[in-house]
């Protein structure tokens, strides 16, 4: 089955700096990539997802990047806030008979020091 | 906006009893998810759920889980015979269609077993 592997597992940044996380993925046949934000006792919220036919997509200070080849996705927050603190997650879905099963990678706490 | 609502927020139970937790999906929405994360780990795929059917499930989803839809708006999640390793957030999504398509997490129920 799939298997996602994120990094780092914890990320410091300073207010205005540029965040990264990467992910990489097993299952070739993934080919939808959300990325979720949850903040200490929350829901999962959907910041942004890509899928296969896609090597980049942009929103605001968000944007995330995908590599078919090599099956790796990575998540880039730039000019980030405080407010950006949160442990994010990646995910991979596989298409055909997946039913829309997430995998999940083990998360990227992101603390934003102002 | 309409979310995904979970009841209770939080359950305490002895090791060995019967549990079931609540969802409400968003309305229009007719694909129904279960998820865990046991504390510090990644969320995990439980089951998929289509037209008053199981569509995939995992490994996790043994004899002494179910599912239902026992009318037109709940989703819940049957643990028979709960055990100390049930202990976990158990996260319910609903999309509108399968692959490729936004999941939208509830909240959680956190599933304390003594």
């Amino acid at each position: 089955g799939e298997n996602v592997e994120q990094h780092p597992s914890t990320l410091s940044v300073q207010e205005g700096d540029s965040a990264v996380i990467k992910c990489t993925y097993s299952d070739s046949a993934s080919n939808y990539f959300p990325w979720y934000k949850q903040e200490l006792g929350k829901r999962p919220q959907l910041i942004i997802d890509i899928r296969s036919n896609v090597g980049e997509k942009k929103d605001q200070r968000i944007a995330v990047t995908l590599n078919k080849t090599a099956k790796h996705f990575s998540l880039h927050i730039t000019e980030t806030q405080p407010e950006d603190s949160a442990v994010y997650f990646c995910a991979a879905c596989a298409g055909g008979t997946s039913y829309g099963k997430l995998t999940f990678g083990q998360g990227t706490i992101l603390t934003v020091h102002p | 906006e309409p979310e995904v609502t979970q009841t209770p927020s939080h359950q305490v139970t002895q090791m060995g009893q019967e549990v079931i937790l609540r969802c409400v999906p968003i309305s229009n929405h007719l694909y129904f998810y279960w998820y865990r994360q046991i504390l510090g780990q990644k969320v995990e795929f439980l089951v998929s759920f289509y037209n008053n059917e199981i569509s995939e499930k995992s490994e996790i989803f043994d004899d002494q889980f179910s599912v239902e839809r026992p009318d037109g708006s709940n989703f819940t999640l049957k643990i028979r015979s709960t055990k100390l390793e049930d202990s976990a957030m158990y996260f319910c999504a609903s999309s509108q269609a399968f692959a490729k398509n936004i999941q939208y997490f509830g909240a959680g129920t956190r599933l304390s077993v003594l």
